[in-house]
Protein backbone atom coordinates (compact mmCIF):
# COMPACT_ATOMS: atom_id res chain seq x y z
CA UNK A 1 0.00 0.00 0.00
CA UNK A 2 2.00 2.74 -1.30
CA UNK A 3 -0.56 5.78 -0.81
CA UNK A 4 -0.46 8.75 -2.94
CA UNK A 5 2.76 8.64 -4.84
CA UNK A 6 3.67 11.34 -7.63
CA UNK A 7 6.03 11.69 -10.14
CA UNK A 8 8.32 13.20 -11.21
CA UNK A 9 10.00 14.69 -7.34
CA UNK A 10 12.15 17.13 -9.45
CA UNK A 11 11.75 19.18 -12.24
CA UNK A 12 13.37 22.41 -14.10
CA UNK A 13 11.24 23.82 -17.01
CA UNK A 14 12.39 26.77 -18.87
CA UNK A 15 9.77 29.56 -19.64
CA UNK A 16 6.97 28.30 -22.43
CA UNK A 17 7.84 24.71 -21.68
CA UNK A 18 4.80 22.28 -21.27
CA UNK A 19 4.73 19.24 -18.54
CA UNK A 20 2.52 17.20 -16.87
CA UNK A 21 2.65 16.07 -12.95
CA UNK A 22 1.48 12.55 -12.40
CA UNK A 23 -0.30 11.45 -9.10
CA UNK A 24 -1.87 7.99 -7.98
CA UNK A 25 -3.34 6.76 -5.30
CA UNK A 26 -3.71 3.09 -4.03
CA UNK A 27 -6.33 3.33 -1.50
CA UNK A 28 -9.67 3.48 -3.65
CA UNK A 29 -10.38 6.90 -3.17
CA UNK A 30 -13.19 9.19 -4.30
CA UNK A 31 -11.76 12.65 -4.45
CA UNK A 32 -7.96 14.14 -5.42
CA UNK A 33 -6.78 17.62 -5.15
CA UNK A 34 -3.95 19.25 -6.17
CA UNK A 35 -2.21 21.87 -3.54
CA UNK A 36 0.73 24.23 -4.62
CA UNK A 37 3.12 25.66 -1.95
CA UNK A 38 4.99 28.84 -1.35
CA UNK A 39 6.97 30.07 1.11
CA UNK A 40 4.80 32.26 4.06
CA UNK A 41 1.94 30.85 1.79
CA UNK A 42 0.32 27.71 3.04
CA UNK A 43 -1.07 25.36 0.81
CA UNK A 44 -3.32 26.41 -1.80
CA UNK A 45 -6.00 24.59 -3.58
CA UNK A 46 -5.18 24.52 -7.60
CA UNK A 47 -7.73 21.86 -8.60
CA UNK A 48 -9.53 19.07 -7.50
CA UNK A 49 -12.10 16.27 -8.25
CA UNK A 50 -14.86 14.98 -6.37
CA UNK A 51 -15.00 12.04 -7.64
CA UNK A 52 -14.20 10.12 -11.22
CA UNK A 53 -15.51 11.91 -14.17
CA UNK A 54 -15.51 15.33 -12.31
CA UNK A 55 -12.91 17.77 -12.09
CA UNK A 56 -13.54 21.62 -10.62
CA UNK A 57 -11.60 25.14 -9.88
CA UNK A 58 -9.73 25.80 -6.91
CA UNK A 59 -8.02 29.08 -5.60
CA UNK A 60 -5.58 29.28 -8.11
CA UNK A 61 -6.49 27.38 -11.53
CA UNK A 62 -5.07 29.76 -13.99
CA UNK A 63 -2.36 28.68 -16.05
CA UNK A 64 -3.17 25.10 -15.33
CA UNK A 65 -5.48 22.11 -16.27
CA UNK A 66 -5.98 18.82 -14.71
CA UNK A 67 -7.15 15.38 -15.98
CA UNK A 68 -9.14 12.73 -13.92
CA UNK A 69 -7.97 9.79 -15.63
CA UNK A 70 -9.74 6.90 -13.71
CA UNK A 71 -9.93 6.85 -10.29
CA UNK A 72 -6.60 6.11 -9.12
CA UNK A 73 -4.67 8.78 -11.16
CA UNK A 74 -5.31 12.75 -11.45
CA UNK A 75 -2.50 14.66 -13.17
CA UNK A 76 -1.82 17.87 -13.55
CA UNK A 77 -0.43 20.09 -16.65
CA UNK A 78 0.83 23.29 -17.30
CA UNK A 79 0.50 24.10 -21.01
CA UNK A 80 2.93 26.66 -21.06
CA UNK A 81 5.53 27.41 -17.64
CA UNK A 82 5.72 31.06 -15.96
CA UNK A 83 8.61 31.53 -13.31
CA UNK A 84 5.47 32.27 -11.03
CA UNK A 85 4.97 28.34 -11.13
CA UNK A 86 7.60 27.70 -9.83
CA UNK A 87 6.53 25.98 -6.31
CA UNK A 88 6.29 22.60 -4.55
CA UNK A 89 3.24 20.42 -5.68
CA UNK A 90 1.41 18.14 -3.73
CA UNK A 91 -1.59 15.69 -4.21
CA UNK A 92 -4.16 14.70 -2.02
CA UNK A 93 -6.74 12.01 -2.03
CA UNK A 94 -9.13 11.29 0.68
CA UNK A 95 -12.06 8.83 1.12
CA UNK A 96 -15.85 8.68 1.41
CA UNK A 97 -16.65 11.42 4.24
CA UNK A 98 -15.23 14.75 6.03
CA UNK A 99 -13.97 12.20 9.26
CA UNK A 100 -11.42 10.68 6.84
CA UNK A 101 -7.93 11.83 6.69
CA UNK A 102 -6.98 13.81 3.80
CA UNK A 103 -3.72 11.55 2.68
CA UNK A 104 -0.70 13.89 0.62
CA UNK A 105 2.03 12.73 -1.53
CA UNK A 106 5.58 13.42 -1.02
CA UNK A 107 5.67 16.37 -3.30
CA UNK A 108 7.43 17.88 -6.61
CA UNK A 109 9.45 20.44 -6.54
CA UNK A 110 9.11 22.89 -9.61
CA UNK A 111 11.62 25.14 -10.90
CA UNK A 112 10.57 27.09 -13.51
CA UNK A 113 13.61 29.47 -15.00
CA UNK B 1 -15.13 32.09 2.38
CA UNK B 2 -12.86 30.41 4.92
CA UNK B 3 -9.47 31.42 6.45
CA UNK B 4 -7.12 30.08 8.77
CA UNK B 5 -4.55 32.77 10.46
CA UNK B 6 -1.32 31.35 12.24
CA UNK B 7 -0.06 34.59 13.72
CA UNK B 8 3.38 33.12 14.64
CA UNK B 9 5.44 32.68 11.67
CA UNK B 10 8.37 30.97 13.61
CA UNK B 11 8.59 29.87 17.11
CA UNK B 12 11.87 28.68 18.96
CA UNK B 13 12.03 25.87 22.26
CA UNK B 14 14.32 24.24 24.12
CA UNK B 15 13.54 20.33 24.53
CA UNK B 16 11.86 19.71 26.88
CA UNK B 17 9.61 23.19 27.36
CA UNK B 18 5.83 23.06 26.47
CA UNK B 19 4.36 24.44 23.18
CA UNK B 20 1.56 26.06 21.91
CA UNK B 21 1.28 26.95 18.19
CA UNK B 22 -1.89 29.47 17.66
CA UNK B 23 -4.48 29.02 15.07
CA UNK B 24 -7.98 31.55 14.55
CA UNK B 25 -10.05 30.42 11.61
CA UNK B 26 -13.03 32.34 9.77
CA UNK B 27 -16.23 30.17 8.62
CA UNK B 28 -19.85 30.47 9.49
CA UNK B 29 -20.50 27.16 10.27
CA UNK B 30 -18.98 24.51 12.78
CA UNK B 31 -16.01 23.74 11.02
CA UNK B 32 -13.70 20.57 10.54
CA UNK B 33 -10.07 21.85 11.97
CA UNK B 34 -7.11 19.54 11.18
CA UNK B 35 -3.63 20.12 12.19
CA UNK B 36 -0.84 18.70 9.69
CA UNK B 37 3.28 18.49 10.51
CA UNK B 38 5.46 19.13 7.40
CA UNK B 39 9.37 17.70 8.04
CA UNK B 40 11.76 19.38 5.96
CA UNK B 41 11.75 18.02 2.20
CA UNK B 42 8.36 15.63 3.07
CA UNK B 43 4.93 15.58 2.42
CA UNK B 44 2.05 16.87 4.98
CA UNK B 45 1.14 14.03 7.86
CA UNK B 46 -1.96 14.59 10.24
CA UNK B 47 -1.32 15.13 13.44
CA UNK B 48 -5.49 15.46 14.80
CA UNK B 49 -8.55 16.55 13.42
CA UNK B 50 -11.47 17.93 15.27
CA UNK B 51 -15.11 17.66 13.48
CA UNK B 52 -17.54 17.63 16.56
CA UNK B 53 -17.86 16.63 20.39
CA UNK B 54 -15.37 16.87 22.53
CA UNK B 55 -13.55 19.67 22.31
CA UNK B 56 -9.73 18.51 23.04
CA UNK B 57 -8.65 16.29 20.70
CA UNK B 58 -5.35 14.13 20.85
CA UNK B 59 -3.35 13.68 17.90
CA UNK B 60 -0.46 11.40 17.60
CA UNK B 61 3.07 12.16 18.71
CA UNK B 62 1.80 13.00 21.76
CA UNK B 63 0.22 16.31 20.85
CA UNK B 64 -3.22 17.68 21.54
CA UNK B 65 -5.69 20.80 20.30
CA UNK B 66 -8.55 22.36 21.95
CA UNK B 67 -11.43 23.71 19.49
CA UNK B 68 -12.71 27.22 21.12
CA UNK B 69 -15.89 28.43 19.64
CA UNK B 70 -15.78 31.55 21.20
CA UNK B 71 -12.58 32.45 20.10
CA UNK B 72 -12.50 31.01 16.73
CA UNK B 73 -8.91 29.29 17.59
CA UNK B 74 -7.50 26.11 17.47
CA UNK B 75 -4.53 25.72 19.38
CA UNK B 76 -2.05 22.97 18.96
CA UNK B 77 -0.05 21.95 22.58
CA UNK B 78 2.39 19.90 23.35
CA UNK B 79 3.94 19.43 27.12
CA UNK B 80 7.36 18.72 26.34
CA UNK B 81 9.03 18.98 23.05
CA UNK B 82 11.22 17.14 21.32
CA UNK B 83 14.20 17.52 19.23
CA UNK B 84 12.42 15.26 16.62
CA UNK B 85 9.79 17.74 16.44
CA UNK B 86 11.16 20.34 14.60
CA UNK B 87 9.36 21.36 11.63
CA UNK B 88 7.18 23.62 10.00
CA UNK B 89 2.95 23.05 11.70
CA UNK B 90 0.09 24.11 9.46
CA UNK B 91 -3.29 24.55 10.83
CA UNK B 92 -6.31 23.88 8.21
CA UNK B 93 -9.90 24.28 7.91
CA UNK B 94 -12.33 22.20 5.71
CA UNK B 95 -16.01 23.16 4.58
CA UNK B 96 -18.78 20.70 4.76
CA UNK B 97 -21.01 18.87 2.90
CA UNK B 98 -19.30 17.66 -0.25
CA UNK B 99 -16.69 19.79 -0.54
CA UNK B 100 -15.17 18.63 2.49
CA UNK B 101 -12.23 17.65 0.99
CA UNK B 102 -11.42 21.49 -0.01
CA UNK B 103 -8.86 22.60 2.15
CA UNK B 104 -7.70 26.13 3.30
CA UNK B 105 -4.31 26.31 5.00
CA UNK B 106 -2.92 28.76 7.34
CA UNK B 107 0.60 29.86 6.57
CA UNK B 108 2.59 27.46 8.66
CA UNK B 109 4.89 28.21 11.67
CA UNK B 110 8.62 26.83 11.77
CA UNK B 111 9.15 25.55 14.33
CA UNK B 112 13.05 25.18 16.07
CA UNK B 113 13.78 22.82 19.52
CA UNK B 114 17.21 24.15 20.85
CA UNK B 115 18.65 21.11 23.05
Amino acid sequence: NAGVTQTPKFQVLKTGQSMTLQCAQDMNHNSMYWYRQDPGMGLRLIYYSASEGTTDKGEVPNGYNVSRLNKREFSLRLESAAPSQTSVYFCASIGGGPTDTQYFGPGTRLTVL
Amino acid sequence: AQSVTQPDIHITVSEGASLELRCNYSYGATPYLFWYVQSPGQGLQLLLKYFSGDTLVQGIKGFEAEFKRSQSSFNLRKPSVHWSDAAEYFCAVGAGGTSYGKLTFGQGTILTVHP
